[in-house]
């Protein structure tokens, strides 16, 4: 494995529902990232946080909000989320911001 | 910002056979082109890297290929085995865009026994 354990591997919510992903890495990375990954699109980078401090937020609605309590745990808080949310949320890792990203399997979000 | 476009989308080859994957980027302040495989069910893993600064890169049957001035870079797989099937992603990176990483669309690779 490649040492970033995401949780859960499937979920599925109503739109009013509150879910949160999570996400742990044991490599030691000072980085994380969430990536939200839909059929036939490029990879859309949502958040990074760099050292515990977020510094990318790459117009993400209100309605995913990102938490990261220390290096190595990462959560996305999901609410009132519509059906065109559903897709694959990686988190990744790096070392540092910008160098190589380490991926986890991904949670699998389905909308209804 | 950057845009990488990537081809094709799908590809399929024998077992055996060679395949090439091409990405474009349009920022020429990238300098930091990795490539990531996924298979199904996993997240993508890093498989080979280059930078800038040099115009080839080999690791066994995986090598990548940057031409700087068209602004391209290539994936080329030899001696294709089924287990080489996956979706390939190439990404490019630049230091003035705090080093965000974007990604093209990815191409589904299927190798035929």
């Amino acid at each position: 494995e490649t040492g970033v354990t995401q949780t859960p591997r499937h979920l599925v919510m109503g739109m009013t529902n509150k879910k949160s992903l999570k996400c742990e890495q044991h490599l030691g990375h000072n980085a994380m990232y969430w990536y939200k990954q839909s059929a036939k699109k490029p990879l859309e980078l949502m958040f990074v946080y760099n050292f515990k401090e977020q510094t990318e937020n790459n117009s993400v609605p209100s309605r995913f909000s990102p938490e990261c309590p220390n290096s190595s745990h990462l959560f996305l808080h999901l609410h009132t989320l519509q059906p065109e949310d559903s897709a694959l949320y990686l988190c990744a890792s790096s070392q540092v911001q910008g160098n190589i990203q380490y991926f986890g399997a991904g949670t699998r979000l389905s909308v209804l | 910002g950057e845009n990488v476009e990537q081809h094709p989308s799908t590809l399929s080859v024998q077992e055996g056979d060679s395949a090439v994957i091409k990405c474009t980027y349009s920022d020429s302040a990238s300098n930091y082109f990795p490539w990531y495989k996924q298979e199904l069910g996993k997240g993508p893993q890093l498989i080979i890297d280059i930078r800038s600064n040099v115009g080839e890169k080999k690791d066994q049957r995986i090598a990548v290929t940057l031409n700087k001035t068209a602004k391209h870079f290539s994936l080329h797989i030899t001696e294709t085995q089924p287990e080489d099937s996956a979706v390939y992603f190439c990404a490019a990176s630049a230091s003035n865009t705090g080093n965000q990483f974007y990604f093209g669309t990815g191409t589904s690779l299927t190798v035929i026994p």
